[in-house]
C-alpha cells in the first residue's frame, strides 16, 4: 500500500490566518518532505525530516513552520502568508533518507489559496 | 544549472499513437538514480519508475517502456498505444549523492491524447 494522505484538500485563507496542513503514511516509512508547488512548474523542496528530525530546510521563510509529531504524520503550519504563497503543497515519504534512496511516494496535494 | 532536461513542453497526439518523451539529465556522479512521476490533473504525482546507473537495461510495464542510455545520458519513456488517461504532465527526476539525494526534477512535459 503505497498510500499518502492529505487534508485538507483545498485551503483558503486570508494574510492574518493561521492555518495547518496535515500529512499521514502508513507504511512504515522514516523520510517525509513537503514541496511547494507552482502552476506549471515542478515541485520544489521545502522541508525533509528523517526519523522525526528536521534533516532538510531549503531556505524556507519562517512564516512555514513544519512539524512531525511521530513516524507518520507530518504538518505544516502556516502564519502570515502572502499571496504569491498560493500554490499546490505536497507531501512525499520515502522508507530512509539514506543510501540508496528511498523512492518518494506522494500524496494528492492540497491547493492552498491566500487571499 | 539544469541538472535535468525535458526538451518537450506540450506533446498532443491521437489516441492509439505512440509517444516518446525525452529525458537528458547531468550529474558528475558515478551511482545516481533516475525517476519518472505522472502527475494527472487532479495534481498527485504518481511514481512510475526507478532506475539506478548500474542498470542499464530497458524496462517494459505495459504500455509503458523506459530507454536508458549513459552513453548519451538519457532516459527516455514510451508510451505505446496511448489512451485519454494518459494524459498528463509526466516528469524526470534525477536523484545524486552528492546533492543529499534530492530529486532534481525537469521541467515536465505536458501530453495530451485526444480520443
Amino acid at each position: 500500500d503505497t498510500e499518502v494522505t492529505q487534508t485538507p484538500k483545498h485551503l483558503v485563507m486570508g494574510m492574518t490566518n493561521k492555518k495547518s496542513l496535515k500529512c499521514e503514511q502508513h507504511m512504515g516509512h522514516r523520510a517525509m518532505y513537503w514541496y511547494k508547488q507552482k502552476a506549471k512548474k515542478p515541485p520544489e523542496l521545502m522541508f525533509v525530516y528523517s526519523y522525526e528530525k528536521l534533516s532538510i530546510n531549503e531556505s524556507v521563510p519562517s512564516r512555514f513552520s513544519p512539524e512531525c509529531p511521530n513516524s507518520s504524520l507530518l504538518n505544516l503550519h502556516l502564519h502570515a502568508l502572502q499571496p504569491e504563497d498560493s500554490a499546490l503543497y505536497l507531501c512525499a515519504s520515502s522508507q530512509v533518507l539514506a543510501i540508496p534512496p528511498g523512492t518518494q511516494y506522494f500524496g494528492p496535494g492540497t491547493r492552498l489559496l491566500v487571499l | 544549472a539544469q541538472k535535468v532536461t525535458q526538451a518537450q513542453t506540450e506533446i498532443s497526439v491521437v489516441e492509439k499513437e505512440d509517444v516518446t518523451l525525452d529525458c537528458v539529465y547531468e550529474t558528475r556522479d558515478t551511482t545516481y538514480y533516475l525517476f519518472w512521476y505522472k502527475q494527472p490533473p487532479s495534481g498527485e504525482l504518481v511514481f512510475l519508475i526507478r532506475r539506478n546507473s548500474f542498470d542499464e537495461q530497458n524496462e517494459i510495464s505495459g504500455r509503458y517502456s523506459w530507454n536508458f542510455q549513459k552513453s548519451t545520458s538519457s532516459f527516455n519513456f514510451t508510451i505505446t498505444a496511448s489512451q485519454v488517461v494518459d494524459s498528463a504532465v509526466y516528469f524526470c527526476a534525477l536523484s545524486e549523492s552528492t546533492n543529499d539525494y534530492k530529486l532534481s526534477f525537469g521541467a515536465g512535459t505536458t501530453v495530451t491524447v485526444r480520443a
